[in-house]
């Protein structure tokens, strides 16, 4: 089974529909980020957890909200889609000590 | 300016070529560097990490250029499962903790 997993690989919704992306890990990790990415632009965060009580925005936080229910579970929520949000959303984890990241497959996001 | 800046490309080699792809950073404070390897439409994962001595992992060379702010990647006897792309990783310590800064990538093709 997959370290790290994110629920759904694949949407399709409307502009002003509410979103929720899921995010699951078995890796004991108490850091979870999540990504997004778009062609040419690299990955870029949206928000990171260090722990349960943790969260902050990262570089492109608007229009976007999270929620770490546990220390495995870590949430991206879209309050109302907008075209623009169309991308690759990854989920990441990472433990204390080291700098490696360890991505969720992804979900493909595409907003009409 | 980005932070992290590759070229790219797509680099398109025949199998057996020796290639090299370069990035360059601009937080002369950066302290950690890695490459990643991106295959179409899957997560990154962690290819090799950068010391600042340079450092070897089977075909594969990183190099760190701390006073031109540059870091490199050599491939040598490039096999077509080489074909992917690679995202330069910039670690930064910063007040909120430990932050990862993601390339745009650059892409290669291995021609039989």
């Amino acid at each position: 089974d997959a370290d790290v997993t994110q629920t759904p690989r694949n949407r399709i919704t409307k502009t002003g529909k509410r979103i929720m992306l899921e995010c699951s890990q078995t890796k004991g990790h108490d850091r979870m980020y999540w990504y997004r990415q778009d062609p040419g632009l690299g990955l870029r965060l949206i928000y990171y957890s260090f722990d349960v009580k943790d969260i902050n925005k990262g570089e492109i936080s608007d229009g976007y909200s999270v929620s770490r229910q546990a220390q495995a579970k870590f949430s991206l929520s879209l309050e109302s889609a907008i075209p623009n949000q169309t991308a690759l959303y990854f989920c990441a984890t990472s433990d204390l000590i080291s700098n490696e990241q360890f991505f969720g497959p992804g979900t493909r996001l595409t907003v009409l | 300016r980005k932070e992290v800046e590759q070229d790219p490309g797509p680099f398109n080699v025949p199998e057996g070529a020796t290639v090299a792809f370069n990035c360059t950073y601009s937080n002369s404070a950066s302290q950690s560097f890695f490459w990643y390897r991106q295959d179409c439409r899957k997560e990154p994962k962690l290819l090799m990490s950068v010391y600042s001595s340079g450092n070897e992992d089977g075909r594969f060379t990183a190099q760190l250029n701390r006073a031109s702010q540059y870091i490199s990647l050599l491939i040598r006897d490039s096999k077509l499962s080489d074909s992917a792309t690679y995202l330069c990783v910039v670690f930064n310590l910063n007040n909120a903790g430990n932050m990862l800064t993601f390339g745009g990538g650059t892409r290669l093709m291995v021609k039989p």
